[in-house]
C-alpha cells in the first residue's frame, strides 16, 4: 500500500505558465514534507520542504502549499521554465529516525 | 560542498556475477541509504544503516546485501545480479533518516 501517492506521471506544460504537482498522503504520522527534482543520469536533488506546523513555504518560483485535513500537498513553480523539465519526487516523514517515503515521481515537460 | 561520491556512472555485469556497488560520503553523516529507481515504481528503498556497522532492511531487500565498516562508505552488494536487477542505483546520506537526504548521481547498472 502506498503512503505516498503522486497521481500524475505526467505533466505538460507551456513556459511561462504555472506548473502544479500534485501529492496525498494516507500516514497521519507524517509531520514533514519535502519534493526533490531529479534530471536522467543524476540523484535527486532537494527542492523545497514543509513541516505539517505550516500550510505554505515559498522559496523563489517554488511554493509547497499543504492540507493537512485533506492529506494533500502541491507544488507550484511560476514562472515555469524550460530548465525545469524533471521528475519531482514527493517525499514524507514522521520525524521519527525512519527513512523518507517516496512517492513514485511526476515528469514534468516545460515547452518553449 | 557536501558530497556523497557512487565509484561508478555505468556498469555492465553478467547474470550470475558478484557485483559490488560502492559509495562515499564526506559529510559525516550516521545515516546512509541505498534506492534503486525504475520506471513507473520511483524510488524504492533496498537498505539503509544508522551507523557503523548496523543495517536495517527496506522495502526490497531480496537479492541484496549491504557492508559498512567505516561511517563513511555504504557498500550495496549484489550476491548473484540477474536481470531484473538491471536499474538506477542511488545512495544518499542524511543526518536523521527523515529529513533532508543527499544522493549520489547514480550507477545504472545493467545485467545481461
Amino acid at each position: 500500500d502506498q503512503q505516498v501517492k503522486q497521481n500524475s506521471p505526467s505533466l505538460s506544460v507551456q513556459e511561462g505558465r504555472i506548473s502544479i504537482l500534485n501529492c496525498d498522503y494516507t500516514n497521519s504520522m507524517f509531520d514533514y514534507f519535502l519534493w526533490y527534482k531529479k534530471y536522467p543520469a543524476e540523484g535527486p536533488t532537494f527542492l523545497i520542504s514543509i513541516s505539517s506546523i505550516k500550510d505554505k513555504n515559498e522559496d523563489g518560483r517554488f511554493t509547497v502549499f499543504l492540507n493537512k485535513s485533506a492529506k494533500h500537498l502541491s507544488l507550484h513553480i511560476v514562472p515555469s521554465q524550460p530548465g525545469d523539465s524533471a521528475v519531482y519526487f514527493c517525499a514524507a516523514s514522521d520525524s521519527g529516525n525512519t527513512p523518507l517515503v517516496f512517492g513514485k515521481g511526476t515528469r514534468l515537460s516545460v515547452i518553449a | 560542498d557536501v558530497k556523497v561520491t557512487q565509484s561508478s556512472r555505468y556498469l555492465v555485469k553478467r547474470t550470475g556475477e558478484k557485483v559490488f556497488l560502492e559509495c562515499v560520503q564526506d559529510m559525516d553523516h550516521e545515516n546512509m541509504f541505498w534506492y534503486r529507481q525504475d520506471p513507473g515504481l520511483g524510488l524504492r528503498l533496498i537498505y539503509f544503516s544508522y551507523d557503523v556497522k548496523m543495517k536495517e532492511k527496506g522495502d526490497i531487500p531480496e537479492g541484496y546485501s549491504v557492508s559498512r565498516e567505516k561511517k563513511e562508505r555504504f557498500s550495496l552488494i549484489l550476491e548473484s545480479a540477474s536481470t531484473n536487477q538491471t536499474s538506477m542505483y542511488l545512495c544518499a546520506g542524511s543526518l536523521r533518516a527523515g529529513y533532508g537526504y543527499t544522493f549520489g548521481s547514480g550507477t545504472r547498472l545493467t545485467v545481461v
